[in-house]
């Protein structure tokens, strides 16, 4: 089964640094990513998507992903952190391209400090 | 449209209690997913239907039973619940189960209490 790592449970920046939330996948074939982003008592909005179409991944609010097989990586960056980026984030995987489960990671929170 | 919307937003039920969790969505989706996430937790999932069909249900317990009434509707109904089944749960759509059209729309969930 595939799955994801997300290396940090929380993420502490100040306002305009630099925002890396890592993830490490594992999986026997070419995967499928994502980034979620929840923020409190509200759903799940995607970021972005890797689907193999190219490795660098740009997604909204700024923030993109860089798909690297070699290192089985998919960093979330973000140049620079502004306080409404406060939220939790959550990789994840799907499980094969034919069985439509997301398995995700366990989660970042990022706090933004002013 | 591009909104998964669900109903009620919030629900305490007893364990005796039979209540329905609703989902809806405009987007012309065929595939549609439960999932539940306890607090601290990522999600985790449930169901899916696949073309209004149960697709894949992840060894749920028969006190969560799911019902696809039409494209757009999807139902969680409850029964007897437990009080470790509290948690917020997620409705999602996706255009497909399959492939690259698997990226799925989430609603806002329905936080579920149950004394």
């Amino acid at each position: 089964a595939q799955s994801v790592t997300q290396l940090g449970s929380h993420v502490s920046v100040s306002e305009g640094a630099l925002v890396l939330l890592r993830c490490n996948y594992s999986s026997s074939v070419p995967p499928y990513l994502f980034w979620y982003v929840q923020y409190p008592n509200q759903g799940l909005q995607l970021l972005l998507k890797y689907t193999s179409a190219a490795t660098l991944v740009k997604g909204i609010n700024g923030f993109e992903a860089e798909f690297k097989k070699s290192e089985t990586s998919f960093h979330l960056t973000k140049p620079s952190a502004h306080m409404s980026d406060a939220a939790e984030y959550f990789c994840a995987v799907s499980d094969s391209p034919s069985y439509g489960k997301l398995t995700f990671g366990q989660g970042t929170i990022l706090t933004v400090h002013p | 449209d591009t909104e998964v919307t669900q109903t009620p937003k919030h629900l305490v039920m007893g364990m005796t209690n039979k209540k329905s969790l609703k989902c809806e969505q405009h987007m012309g989706h065929r595939a549609m997913y439960w999932y539940k996430q306890k607090a601290k937790k990522p999600p985790e999932l449930m169901f899916v239907y696949s073309y209004e069909k149960l697709s894949i249900n992840e060894s749920v317990p028969s006190r969560f039973s799911p019902e696809c009434p039409n494209s757009s509707l999807l139902n969680l109904h409850l029964h007897a619940l437990q009080p470790e089944d509290s948690a917020l749960y997620l409705c999602a759509s996706s255009q497909d189960q399959r492939g690259s059209y698997n990226e799925q729309f989430f609603g806002p969930g329905t936080r579920l209490t149950v004394l």
